[in-house]
């Protein structure tokens, strides 16, 4: 059991938007920043939104990130077959004894 | 560009302890703006923090496996270890070492410190078996 909760998939057909969700507490997304990660098939994740809505060098304006409270949403737009893959969401948790990073269950991704 | 590559045996014996190597390279370990992880994903499943370590020394570790877990840096290396003893099955998993980034926040009397992943390794997979 994930201590931050995500769907377990979200499907779109291509060209269309999908968001994903990202649920927590007040001693995680409540009082932290929310970073997002990407996992193509048979790769490592990759950063993708930190800061809860900044994107990396390299990184399309079709991705976005936004927070409000203790939940966070990665948004895509303008779908691509190659952005199927497992979306995370995390973030620091203060209520760990002293401190420790937590995840969501990832979200499956299909562009169909 | 800052690159991380895991090392280390692929198969450990039950009861045993698993020792992976992270290697830095385009990049000094000894900067002060970042932390040093270590994450695990078994097949299938979502990723699992386990610890990560500062320039220093300094650890966090996830509570879940605090007492079988440690972390530790050589900097004259560029390079940052994860021993985890008594291993079962469960621990069979992909390890990942990521480099975690230091966002510092001024507040009014204090400062706030936030992270973030921004480098990973391509992860080195390791199975626990007889």
């Amino acid at each position: 059991q994930s201590v931050l909760t995500q769907p377990p998939s979200v499907s779109a057909a291509p060209g269309q938007k999908v968001t994903i969700s990202c649920s927590g507490s007040s001693s995680n997304i409540g009082n932290n920043y929310v970073s997002w990660y990407q996992q193509l098939p048979g790769t490592a994740p990759k950063l993708l939104i930190y800061e809860n809505n900044k994107r990396p060098s390299g990184i399309p304006d079709r991705f976005s990130g936004s927070k409000s409270g203790t939940s966070a949403t990665l948004g895509i737009t303008g779908l691509q077959t190659g952005d199927e893959a497992d979306y995370y969401c995390g973030t620091w948790d203060s209520s760990l004894s002293a401190g420790g990073w937590v995840f969501g269950g990832g979200t499956k991704l299909t562009v169909l | 560009q800052v690159q991380l590559q895991e090392s280390g045996p692929g198969l450990v014996k039950p009861s045993q302890t698993l020792s992976l190597t992270c290697t830095v390279s385009g990049g000094s370990i000894s900067s002060g703006s970042y932390y040093w992880s270590w994450i695990r994903q078994p097949a299938g499943k979502g990723l699992e923090w386990i610890g990560r370590i500062y320039t220093s020394g300094s650890t966090n570790y996830n509570p879940s496996l605090k007492s079988r877990v440690t972390i530790s840096v050589d900097t004259s290396k560029n390079q940052f270890s994860l021993k985890l003893s008594s291993v079962t099955a469960a621990d069979t998993a992909v390890y990942y070492c990521a480099r975690d980034r230091i966002v510092v926040v001024p507040a009014a009397s204090d400062y706030y410190y936030y992270y973030y992943m921004d480098v990973w390794g391509k992860g080195t997979t390791v199975t626990v078996s007889s």
